[in-house]
């Protein structure tokens, strides 16, 4: 069965502190890899996506991400964090058959200023 | 604007009363699908669609009821809503699987008392 797991629940950083949110995800056809973010009271966004190619994704608002097939992994990356990237984020995996999104649980940032 | 229109924002009902929560979409999408939030449990699919007259069960379909019978539209019924369907509904589309991420509508708390 496909699934996706994000390790950290609730992250807590400071501004300008270096960012990694994990993601494994359980899948055994072609992979279609997202991260959406949700800031407080609003819908899901998308911040990137891999689908093929180039393993590194940049996304945007200086998001990037790096799947590694081997581990099964897309974690997510910012260089320093700003006080505006408080928000809940999402990985999800996409059927490239069904067109199926399964999400994580998803990961609590919050940015003290 | 490219956009995922959800209809009402906000709702309360009652136990047994029939409801439904409206989406539409302008972008010509074939895949759409019905999310409901809840704190720790992140994004859990309901139902989808990946064309008109074609729908499949997500992962907690029990309680709801869909229909695609335009393209554009994808009404998610509530037959007999009860207080564990409160929750926070989020509908998303996507042009068709593979590299396109889904786009989400604003969202519709439900409240079931």
């Amino acid at each position: 069965a496909q699934s996706v797991s994000q390790h950290n629940h609730h992250v807590i950083l400071s501004e300008a502190a270096s960012l990694e949110l994990g993601c494994n995800y359980s899948y055994g056809g072609t992979v279609n890899l997202f991260w959406y973010v949700q800031y407080p009271g609003q819908h899901l966004q998308l911040l990137l996506k891999y689908f093929s190619g180039d393993p590194l994704v940049k996304g945007i608002k200086g998001f990037e991400a790096e799947f590694i097939k081997s581990k099964f992994s897309f974690n997510l990356r910012k260089p320093s964090v700003q006080w505006s990237d408080t928000a809940e984020y999402f990985c999800a995996v996409m059927s490239s058959n069904t067109g199926k999104l399964i999400f994580g649980q998803g990961t609590t940032l919050q940015v003290k200023p | 604007e490219a956009q995922v229109t959800q209809n009402p924002r906000y709702l309360i009902t009652v136990t047994g009363k029939k409801l439904t929560v409206t989406c539409s979409q302008n972008m010509n999408h074939e895949y759409m699908s019905w999310y409901r939030q809840d704190p720790g449990l992140g994004l859990r699919q309901i139902y989808y669609s990946m064309n008109v007259e074609v729908t499949d069960k997500g992962d907690v379909p029990e309680g709801y009821k869909v229909s695609r019978k335009e393209k554009r539209n994808f009404p998610l019924i509530l037959e007999s809503p009860s207080p564990n369907q409160t929750s926070l509904y989020f509908c998303a589309s996507s042009f068709r699987a593979g590299g396109y991420g889904y786009t989400f509508g604003s969202g519709t708390r439900l409240t079931v008392v």
